[in-house]
């Protein structure tokens, strides 16, 4: 069965330090992880997206992701947080084929002190 | 191109009264996932349509709530005799097409309180 677990439900950073939000999975097969973010009463928008080409894939607003198969990881990584990185993150399995439909994660809150 | 929309942004609902939550998805697919969203939680998959079929409604209550995706039109997500415990976000998706490496495009979400 697939899963995703993300390992933090809040993460709290200062402006200008790194950003590690980490998530890991469970699949049968090899999987599609996506990163989606939710800022406070939004939808959700596309960070980043693995589906089996390069294992270190490159998002929006400077984030990237490892997909690590030894580790089932598909951390999510920042060099530097800014102010308006403060948001809700959710790592996300896809199941495709005859179901079509997406596992999320719990989420992971993300605090930026100034 | 126009993204997912969804209506209205905020609905009230009275215990016993119905919920119709509208979803048009991306010109271009026909593909509409329905999630829901309880405080606190991540999004919980409930159905998937494709034109006029639903697919998988595996994430459904089996009682109260129906979806459908007609040829013509919004996909509409129906909720009958609404209880407390429905109070949650509702968010629609949409792809051109299915399969695991397709990305979904999610819209803004439909608030739903019940009192």
């Amino acid at each position: 069965a697939q899963s995703v677990t993300q390992l933090d439900s809040h993460v709290s950073v200062s402006e200008g330090t790194p950003v590690l939000l980490r998530c890991n999975y469970s699949s049968s097969y090899s999987p599609s992880l996506f990163w989606y973010v939710q800022h406070p009463n939004k939808g959700l928008q596309l960070l980043l997206k693995y589906t089996s080409a390069a294992t270190l894939v490159k998002g929006i607003n400077g984030f990237e992701a490892e997909f690590k198969k030894s580790e089932t990881s598909f951390h999510l990584t920042k060099p530097s947080a800014h102010m308006s990185d403060a948001a809700e993150y959710f790592c996300v399995v896809s199941l495709g084929g005859s179901q079509g439909n997406l596992i999320f994660g719990k989420g992971t809150k993300l605090s930026v002190k100034p | 191109n126009a993204g997912v929309m969804q209506n209205p942004r905020h609905l009230v609902r009275r215990r016993g009264q119905e919920a119709r939550l509208r979803c048009s998805p991306m010109k271009g697919h026909s593909h509409v996932y329905w999630y829901r969203q309880l405080p606190e939680e991540g999004l919980k998959f409930m159905v998937y349509l494709q034109k006029e079929n639903i697919i998988d409604e595996s994430g459904m209550p089996k009682e109260r709530f129906s979806a459908e995706f007609p040829k013509e039109g919004p996909s509409i997500l129906r909720i009958q005799q609404v209880v407390r415990g429905d109070s949650a976000a509702y968010f629609c998706a949409s792809s051109p097409h299915r399969g695991r490496k397709t990305e979904a495009f999610f819209g803004q979400g439909t608030r739903l309180t019940v009192v």
